[in-house]
């Protein structure tokens, strides 16, 4: 089962920041938060992942709470093409990798 | 292009028969995912193969089994197919401790007639 709660859907309008919520209460100390999204059909798409400090990339920004309990995934302009459906995924880190469980995710509709 | 290369990428087939799905994972990468999409289950995980030996199972059935070949390519085989097998069936790729995690193909759509 997911490790993770998310809203089922969320709404932004183009040219806003869309701010994706997730909890993870029972993460552990060696598991990383992971996003990734699927517009329609497509395969997932890896966007950023963080195991405690925030990071940014070119995608988007991982803000993660100090007790690690939760996170918030953030588009800072979001635009028609980040209409998908986003995850929030916690996976521990090993040689071998370790399978990532999906949940039923947040989908974000962007409108004009 | 993921680098991630899932071939057929569509499938129609009867039920009762026997299918062969392939996946060439991105260059450097010994892992190997499955994963069934349908309509009212989201993404499922089924099965993983690291550098040729099974890894870990999801919710594979038994008429699903998968292998993966010494030159890292992967093949998911579903036989006695039924109606509920039509799916997305993706695959996806990740390299021993490659921290951002996998990168999928763009998937198999597999219909059931």
């Amino acid at each position: 089962d997911a490790k993770t709660t998310q809203p089922p859907s969320m709404d932004c309008a183009e040219g806003r920041a869309a701010n994706l919520p997730c909890n993870h209460s029972t993460i552990s100390g060696n598991e990383y938060v992971y996003w990734y999204r699927q517009i329609h059909s497509q395969g997932p798409q890896y966007i950023i992942h963080g195991l405690k400090n925030n990071e940014t990339n070119e995608m988007a920004s991982l803000i993660i709470t100090e007790d690690r309990k939760s996170s918030t995934l953030i588009l800072p302009h979001a635009t028609l093409r980040d209409t998908a459906v986003y995850y929030c995924i916690v996976r521990a880190l090993g040689q071998a990798g370790t399978a990532l469980i999906f949940g039923k995710g947040t989908t974000l509709s962007v409108s004009s | 292009d993921s680098g991630v290369t899932q071939t057929p990428k569509h499938l129609i087939t009867a039920t009762g028969q026997r299918v062969t799905l392939r996946c060439s994972p991105r260059s450097g990468d010994l892992s190997v995912y499955w994963y069934q999409q349908s309509l009212d289950q989201g993404l499922q995980f089924l099965i993983q193969y690291y550098n040729g030996e099974e890894r870990a199972k999801g919710n594979i059935l038994e008429r699903f089994s998968a292998q993966q070949f010494p030159d890292l390519h992967s093949e998911l085989n579903l036989s006695s197919l039924e109606l509920g097998d039509s799916a997305l069936y993706f695959c996806a790729s990740s390299a021993p401790d490659r921290s951002y995690g996998y990168t999928f193909g763009s998937g198999t759509r597999l219909t059931v007639v």
